[in-house]
């Protein structure tokens, strides 16, 4: 089984509507992020959450929220989305990096929405 | 600040020629750095990292990159391309406490026949 698991895989939806996209991770890790993937720009971090009670805001969180209901889920809300919300969205775990020895992101396969 | 910059977005070689994707840095810390790979509609795949011990850092697949400080790079290179070396390359650097990561934009690799 995977590790790091995005629900849904694929979603078409329309403007103004409600989107939640899921992320669960079995790693144990304390550290979960949400990214989004639009070409030719890289990936973007839109919220990051160290553990359950530690959210932070990422560099375009603007019209995303988030919740982080237990170590294992970080869920990614579009209370309105709007067309340029289109993209491939990404979760990803981390561990807390105490030693600064190692500190590899692990990711989910990735949720494609589209905002029509 | 941390970014980084990958030079080329596109990149064609012919299978069993080197591969070679560009990436410089910049960042207020010494670095953590890393490449990861992306098939085409598949997650992220870490490929290599570098945290401060090695200069010279192999991954898997046969790749290395090398952490160049006097240039701020870290560049990926591979002797032979493989038609399964296809993919999406993203190069990312670390704040100095992990917090965050600064992705590159991407080089895609296609591997000709």
């Amino acid at each position: 089984d995977a590790d790091v698991t995005q629900t849904p895989r694929n979603r078409i939806t329309k403007t103004g509507k409600r989107i939640m996209l899921e992320c669960s991770q079995t790693k144990g890790h304390d550290r979960m992020y949400w990214y989004r993937q639009d070409p030719g720009l890289g990936l973007r971090l839109i919220y990051y959450s160290f553990d359950v009670k530690d959210i932070n805001k990422g560099e375009i969180s603007d019209g995303y929220s988030v919740s982080r209901q237990a170590q294992a889920k970080f869920s990614l809300s579009l209370e309105s989305a709007i067309p340029n919300q289109t993209a491939l969205y990404f979760c990803a775990t981390s561990a807390p990096n105490r030693v600064r020895t190692s500190d590899t992101q692990y990711f989910g396969p990735g949720t494609r929405l589209t905002v029509l | 600040a941390q970014s980084v910059t990958q030079l080329d977005s596109h990149v064609s070689v012919s299978e069993g020629t080197p591969v070679l994707l560009r990436c410089n840095y910049s960042s207020s810390y010494s670095p953590s750095l890393f490449w990861y790979v992306q098939h085409p509609n598949k997650g992220l795949q870490l490929l290599l990292k570098y945290t401060s011990a090695a200069t010279l850092v192999k991954g898997i697949n046969g790749f290395e990159a090398e952490f160049k400080k006097s240039e701020t790079s870290f560049h990926l290179t591979k002797p032979s391309a493989h038609m399964s070396d296809a993919a999406e390359y993203f190069c990312v650097v670390s704040d100095g406490n992990f917090n965050k990561f600064y992705f590159g934009s991407g080089t895609k690799l296609n591997v000709k026949p």
